[in-house]
């Protein structure tokens, strides 16, 4: 069975960083690339971040480039999402989804951006 | 970037009758490898959405027969008969032929 847990959420002050994880089982990690994708309380979906299955790249929208940080550990079977420079409009849960067409979703994990 | 364009934003239904949703995207879906990458999920209330159909007409696994996609191009549906109380929830359209992946803006399937 296919299983994605992310952890990491929590309150941060904006400006501030956070890191997110994603622990995978249930499949051979490293065979798929990897997508964040946010929702905002009450709003609708929007993606975030995508690695291949090597880490060799990442892609971003252009609202997280710069300031988001996608990356992977193969051999943890283990996602991340390093955030810098933390917005109030980052607030959002944050999903660990599994492929570049994003088929198993995790549970999320929610990130508060406020002082 | 490719806006998809996702009606209606509510729709009521009886139990046991059908719904159709609608998503209209910018441009064509179709992948330059042929492929056309336009998703559907289902968010039940207090969950995390949840993989219905892929690629414009594919049931994922689990997902029952009263599900069905079609479309191409620009233009996709996604028609739910003989609607049950599970069936309920936020409904979005998701492209990802291109960057940026782009999602609708969701349909809230309610009872009437």
């Amino acid at each position: 069975e296919v299983q994605l847990v992310e952890s990491g959420g929590g309150l941060v002050q904006p400006g501030r960083s956070l890191k997110l994880s994603c622990v995978a089982s249930g499949f051979t990690f490293n065979n798929y690339w990897m997508t964040w994708i946010r929702q905002a309380p009450g709003k609708g979906l929007e993606w975030v971040a995508s690695i291949t299955n090597t880490g060799g790249s990442t892609y971003y929208p252009d609202s997280v480039k710069g300031r988001f940080t996608i990356s992977r550990d193969n051999a943890k079977s283990t996602l991340y999402l390093q955030m810098n420079s933390l917005r109030s409009e980052d607030t959002a849960t944050y999903y660990c989804t599994r492929g570049a067409h994003p088929a198993y979703w995790g549970q999320g994990t929610l990130v508060t951006v406020s002082s | 970037d490719v806006v998809m364009t996702q009606t209606p934003v509510s729709l009521p239904v009886s139990l046991g009758g059908q719904a159709s949703i609608s998503c209209r995207s910018s441009q064509s879906l179709v992948h330059s490898n042929g492929n056309t990458y336009l998703h559907w999920y289902l968010q039940k209330p207090g969950q995390s959405p949840q993989l219905l159909i892929y690629r414009v007409s594919n049931r994922f696994s689990g997902v029952p027969d009263r599900f069905s996609g079609s479309g191409s191009g620009t233009d996709f549906t996604l028609k739910i008969s003989r609607v049950e109380p599970e069936d309920l929830g936020d409904y979005y359209c998701l492209q990802s032929t291109h960057f940026p992946l782009t999602f609708g803006s969701g349909t809230k399937l309610e009872i009437k």
